[in-house]
C-alpha cells in the first residue's frame, strides 16, 4: 500500500532557528508529492508541490528518490509559520494519501 | 468567487441515526474528493467523483456510507446507522481537473454520541 510518513508529531522551534519537516513515502514509480498546511481556524491549504520547484512563504521541499523522502525546509522560521503540516501524495485519480501531520510551533 | 462550502459545520448525532453531509464545489470544478479525518491523523480518501460519475469509492469503510453527485456539482455524502466510531471531521475537495490542485472547504466535524 502506498504510504507516507510523518516520522514527528510536534517539532518545536524558536523564531529565526532553520527548520525542516520530515516526510518520507513508499517508492513507486514516479510519484506527485505535495505539503498542505493548515494554520489555526483556517481550512486545509496547498502549500507546494514537488512538481512545480517553487518557494512558497520561504519554504522548500526537495524530492530525494534515493532516500524517498520529500522534506520541508526554511531556513528561518517565522512565528507566522505556527500549524499543521501534512506531507501528501496523489495516487490514482488524483486522491491524496497523507502523512499523520506535523504540528510546527514556532515560539518568539 | 466562493470556495469550497460544506454545510453543515457541526453535526451531532445520536448511534443509530442517518446523517447526510453536503459540499458545495467551486463552481465549474470537474472533479470532487471526499476524506475523512479522525483526530490526530492526517485526512483519509474516502471516494472522489469527475462530473456526475463516481470514480473510486475504494476507501468508504463499509456499506453504511455512500455518496453521490447527482448533477456534477453538489454532493452529499451519507452515512447511514451511525456509530461512534464514524466520529471524525469530514472534508470535502474540488479541483478543475482530475489530478489538479485541491480545494479544501472547512470540513463538517460529525459528532455520535
Amino acid at each position: 500500500a502506498q504510504r507516507v510518513t510523518q516520522p514527528e508529531k510536534l517539532l518545536s522551534v524558536f523564531k529565526g532557528a532553520p527548520v525542516e519537516l520530515k516526510c518520507n513515502y513508499s517508492y513507486s514509480g514516479s510519484p506527485e508529492l505535495f505539503w498542505y498546511v493548515q494554520y489555526s481556524r483556517q481550512r486545509l491549504q496547498l502549500l507546494l508541490r514537488h512538481i512545480s520547484r517553487e518557494s512558497i512563504k520561504g519554504f522548500t521541499a526537495d524530492l530525494n528518490k534515493g532516500e524517498t523522502s520529500f522534506h520541508l525546509k526554511k531556513p528561518f522560521a517565522q512565528e507566522e509559520d505556527s500549524a499543521m503540516y501534512y506531507c501528501a501524495r496523489e495516487n490514482q485519480g488524483g486522491k491524496l494519501i497523507f502523512g499523520q501531520g506535523t504540528e510546527l510551533s514556532v515560539k518568539p | 468567487g466562493a470556495g469550497v462550502s460544506q454545510s453543515p459545520r457541526y453535526k451531532v448525532t445520536k448511534r443509530g441515526q442517518d446523517v447526510a453531509l453536503r459540499c458545495d464545489p467551486i463552481s465549474g470544478h470537474v472533479s470532487l474528493y471526499w476524506y475523512r479525518q479522525a483526530l490526530g491523523q492526517g485526512p483519509e480518501f474516502l471516494t472522489y467523483f469527475n462530473y456526475e460519475a463516481q470514480q473510486d469509492k475504494s476507501g468508504l469503510p463499509n456499506d453504511r456510507f455512500s455518496a453521490e453527485r447527482p448533477e456534477g456539482s453538489i454532493s452529499t455524502l451519507t452515512i447511514q446507522r451511525t456509530e461512534q466510531r464514524d466520529s471524525a471531521m469530514y472534508r470535502c475537495a474540488s479541483s478543475q481537473q482530475q489530478g489538479g490542485e485541491q480545494f479544501f472547504g472547512p470540513g463538517t466535524r460529525l459528532t455520535v454520541l
